[in-house]
């Protein structure tokens, strides 16, 4: 069993729809929670970190984490095309530095 | 503020060629990342420095490959001889270095590496 598991996708979503990302996480002892975007060819760009059980939210995203499910989410409201990326979920154990999921492809038709 | 400064950006070389990466971090970060990334795959730990100090090596593949941050700030990875299967992304991110696990770490722009 990976550590960090996402859905490859692609996720499909039209123009203005909430897309849903998902990802849950093995070590129950994980304490912090990231999720970044991914442009082809760039490097990975934090855009939400989450700590405690609940919903985080900063303007169109929202970050929700329930550890007893160890299940960690990235809402996007109103999607845009340039919202079309690939979103990597990491998670800190305190082990060792992040570990990531492979990434979910989202995808954002005008 | 300047972010994680990474070069070069690309870098071909033939197998059994020495090649190295040099990274510069955010200004005060004092803890410091190289992650390798393959296509299609999230980035995974080679090594972290908190100042100088390298203190998680354990996935850093030490037959060949080699790390330094001798003034706790600027670090260079280093891989010799190089081998077709090293072929990826190298990732260097930063963090403040606070203790406890909620250090948001950033990244360079990365050097990708082709091996012929």
């Amino acid at each position: 069993q990976k550590e960090v598991e996402q859905n490859s996708g692609p996720l499909s979503v039209p123009e203005g729809a909430i897309a849903s990302l998902n990802c849950t996480y093995s070590d129950r002892g994980s304490q912090s929670f990231f999720w970044y975007r991914q442009y082809s060819g760039k490097s990975p760009e934090l855009i939400m970190s989450i700590y405690s059980n609940g919903d985080k939210e900063d303007g169109r995203f929202t970050a929700q984490l329930n550890k007893a499910s160890q299940y960690v989410s990235l809402l996007i409201r109103d999607s845009q095309p340039s919202d079309s990326a690939t979103y990597l979920c990491a998670v800190n154990t305190g082990r060792r530095a992040l570990t990531f999921g492979s990434g979910t492809r989202l995808q954002v038709q005008p | 503020e300047a972010g994680v400064v990474q070069s070069p950006r690309y870098k071909i070389i033939e197998k059994k060629q020495p090649v190295a990466f040099w990274c510069n971090p955010i200004s005060g970060h004092n803890t410091l990342y190289w992650y390798l990334q393959n296509l299609g795959q999230g980035p995974e730990l080679l090594i972290r420095y908190e100042n100088e100090e390298a203190v998680d090596d354990s996935q850093l593949p030490k037959d060949r490959f080699s790390a330094e941050r001798l003034k706790g700030v600027d670090s260079t990875l280093k891989i010799q001889p190089a081998e077709l299967g090293d072929s990826a992304v190298y990732l260097c991110a930063s963090s403040l270095g606070r203790r406890g696990l909620y250090n948001e770490q950033f990244f360079g722009p990365g050097t990708r590496l082709t091996v012929l």
